[in-house]
């Protein structure tokens, strides 16, 4: 299967916990997008790289969230002192750089945090 | 500011009609791109179809189509020949472009359509 992988698909954590969520996007892509949805929500977007550069962060994005991409292949997504708003399901999505470049999205990691 | 609206949170359809769903978007950009995910029970994101703010002619993909009115901000999705797999959320998003290079995806907050057979 080469379509974009995410680990772990489930994550409980206590508050306070650090958690790690990987991502392997599709080989060919260069750009990898994490994106965070909450039930009942579109995806809110998080950042983004372009090989292993990060292009751009949302104001979600706060000093607890750090994202990684660091041989421009798969990225992680770190939630320092998690809380319980943090509770979502955290989507990875890859794509071209050129073109019309739709986005191909995992499975997702399914976070709740106690 | 960027915005995607999808008004209807629920839709019903009978099996082997044609549905549309609404979308309208507000952006002052002149380039961007509109793209249509379903997502299953089961929580993946599958892409349908995509239309570009630039192209003539409506984008078509199999059973979807994309109903593309510009002067409207208006880009709803048509799923002919409903099935009963096509239960699931749509959403619509819109990706703004940097120099011909879609970015990232705003998103609505999307329609459940229910087929019933």
């Amino acid at each position: 299967d080469t379509g974009v992988s995410q680990n772990p698909r489930h994550k409980i954590t206590k508050r306070g916990q650090n958690v790690t969520f990987r991502c392997d996007p599709i080989s060919e892509h260069n750009r990898l997008y994490w994106y965070r949805q909450t039930l009942g929500q579109g995806p809110e977007f998080l950042t983004y790289f372009q090989n292993e550069a990060q292009l751009e962060k949302s104001r979600l994005l706060s000093d607890r969230f750090s994202a990684e991409r660091p041989k421009g292949s798969f990225s992680t997504l770190e939630i320092q002192r998690t809380e319980q708003g943090d509770s979502a399901m955290y989507l990875c999505a890859s794509s071209f750089q050129t073109g019309r470049s739709e986005q191909f999205f995992g499975p997702g990691t399914r976070l709740t945090v106690l | 500011a960027q915005k995607i609206t999808q008004t209807q949170p629920g839709m019903f359809v009978q099996e082997k009609e044609a549905v549309t769903l609404d979308c309208t978007y507000d952006t002052s950009d002149p380039s961007y791109g509109l793209f249509w995910y379903k997502q299953p029970s089961s929580g993946e994101m599958i892409f349908l179809i995509y239309q570009g703010s630039y192209d003539q002619q409506n984008a078509t993909e199999g059973r979807y189509s994309l109903n593309f009115q510009k002067a409207r901000k208006s880009a709803n999705l048509v799923i002919s020949a409903s099935q009963l797999g096509d239960s699931a959320m749509y959403f619509c998003a819109m990706s703004l472009s940097n120099a011909g290079n879609n970015r990232k995806l705003i998103w609505g907050l999307g329609t459940s359509l229910a087929v019933n057979p």
